[in-house]
């Protein structure tokens, strides 16, 4: 089974602090995603990577950034957390144009 | 400019009846289709897919309808369970390559009632 996790369930962080959201996929996918979901708009894709140290914006990357070092590894930092930053969280991998996996997701709030 | 939408943010059905959960989209270069299902405080989960070449992809209780005409699908739950009370997101591809970039919408909150 496909397991994808991320590094916190709850995270509450002020304005102005840098904040780190980590997600690891143990299935040697190439892709991972990040998105976030707030009521009423769906998901929507922030960040996404093919390969180590390839990324590209996805539909609201303003105020976000991302880092894979590692296949497995795939963070999302915001430089500068705003309060419009509040939302869940959702990290995804998949192998080529298969199936996204999902993990559990990340309720930031910020204050 | 929301190219997947999903027009009734919720939905109440009685247990045992048909639960049907409609999706539109307007990029015809959409390839595949899938539906995920979504409970609170959990990931999605990938549900049932549909390629463009197909109308019908029948899994179990699950069954996913397209009309590439009308750029329409939905998807059908007979017979709906308390279980499947959940948020449902319907998601769009257009064969970008290697990448499985998906276009979501806005989901559709299910409500089965005992």
């Amino acid at each position: 089974d496909v397991k994808v996790t991320q590094s916190s369930r709850y995270l509450v962080k002020r304005t102005g602090e840098k904040v780190f959201l980590e997600c690891v996929q143990d299935m040697d996918h190439e892709n991972m995603f990040w998105y976030r979901q707030d009521p009423g708009l769906g998901l929507r894709l922030i960040y996404f990577s093919y390969d180590v140290k390839m990324k590209e914006k996805g539909d609201i990357p303003e105020g976000y950034s991302v880092s894979r070092e590692k296949k497995e590894r795939f963070s999302l930092i915001l430089e500068s957390a705003s309060t419009n930053q509040t939302s869940m969280y959702l990290c995804a991998s998949s192998r080529g144009a298969d199936t996204q996996y999902f993990g559990p997701g990340t309720r930031l709030t910020v204050l | 400019d929301q190219q997947v939408k999903q027009n009734s943010p919720s939905l109440s059905v009685q247990e045992g009846r048909i639960s049907i959960l409609n999706c539109d989209y307007t990029n015809s270069m959409f390839d595949y289709f899938l539906w995920y299902k979504k409970y609170p405080a959990e990931g999605p989960t990938f549900l049932i897919s549909i390629s463009s070449i197909k109308d019908k992809n029948e899994d179990g209780r699950f069954t996913v309808f397209l009309n590439k005409s009308a750029k329409h699908l939905s998807l059908h739950i007979v017979p709906s369970q308390p279980g499947d009370s959940a948020v449902y997101f319907c998601a769009a591809s257009k064969g970008s390559g290697n990448t499985g970039k998906l276009i979501f919408g806005q989901g559709t909150t299910l409500q089965v009632k005992p």
